[in-house]
């Protein structure tokens, strides 16, 4: 089955910086890559997604990119303000699967904590 | 446009008990997917439902059981609880089983 690994597990950065979480997954048909952030005490948010039709999205401050090739993609937030501190989960799926699979396997998280 | 609502928002249960958690699907979505998410670990899998039936299943034994009703809300049944089993149980809707899921707030399980 699909493994998805997230790196780092704690990310700590000033007000402004960006922030980078990577992840990698093992299913090469793993097609549908989304991103979530969970607030303490709540569920995941979507804030972004991506499919692996195309290689970047982007959506104001938050961007997307997809390497099939090396099967990685990662998340990058720029200008980041304290309301960005969260934990961010990565997760894969086959959106193509014909049969039963649309299960999203998840990252273990990154904690992101911005200092003002 | 109403979100995903799951019910209740905390329990209690005593090793060997049953439980029953509800979810309340996106208006137009069909599709229910159930999650389980343990404490510092990102959310597992447990099954997902398709216009009443199950489609699709993770790696969870049979006393996790399911169900989805005409309106597309769904239970998650387990039966003979364990102290595993305490977690974050996720509720996530979708137009089709292949489209993006939303969450709902979760429902916190802890079993003593």
């Amino acid at each position: 089955g699909e493994n998805v690994e997230q790196h780092p597990s704690t990310l700590s950065v000033q007000e402004g910086d960006s922030a980078v979480i990577k992840c990698t997954y093992s299913d090469s048909a793993s097609n549908y890559f989304p991103w979530y952030k969970q607030e303490l005490g709540k569920g995941p948010q979507l804030i972004i997604d991506i499919r692996s039709n195309v290689g970047e999205k982007k959506d104001q401050r938050i961007a997307v990119t997809l390497n099939k090739t090396a099967k990685h993609f990662s998340l990058h937030i720029t200008e980041t303000q304290p309301e960005d501190s969260a934990v961010y989960f990565c997760a894969a799926s086959n959106a193509n699967d014909g049969g039963s699979n649309y299960k999203l396997t998840f990252g273990k998280g990154t904690l992101l904590t911005v200092n003002p | 446009e109403t979100g995903v609502t799951q019910s209740p928002t905390h329990l209690i249960k005593t090793r060997g008990q049953q439980v029953t958690l509800r979810c309340s699907s996106q208006s137009g979505h069909n599709t229910v997917s159930w999650y389980q998410q343990a404490l510092g670990q990102g959310p597992q899998f447990i099954f997902q439902y398709y216009r009443e039936e199950e489609n699709g299943r993770g790696n969870f034994p049979p006393r996790f059981s399911g169900l989805q009703f005409p309106n597309y809300s769904s239970e998650l049944n387990v039966n003979a609880l364990e102290l595993d089993d305490s977690a974050l149980y996720l509720c996530a809707s979708s137009t089709v089983p292949a489209d993006t899921q939303y969450f709902g707030p979760g429902t916190r399980l802890t079993v003593l």
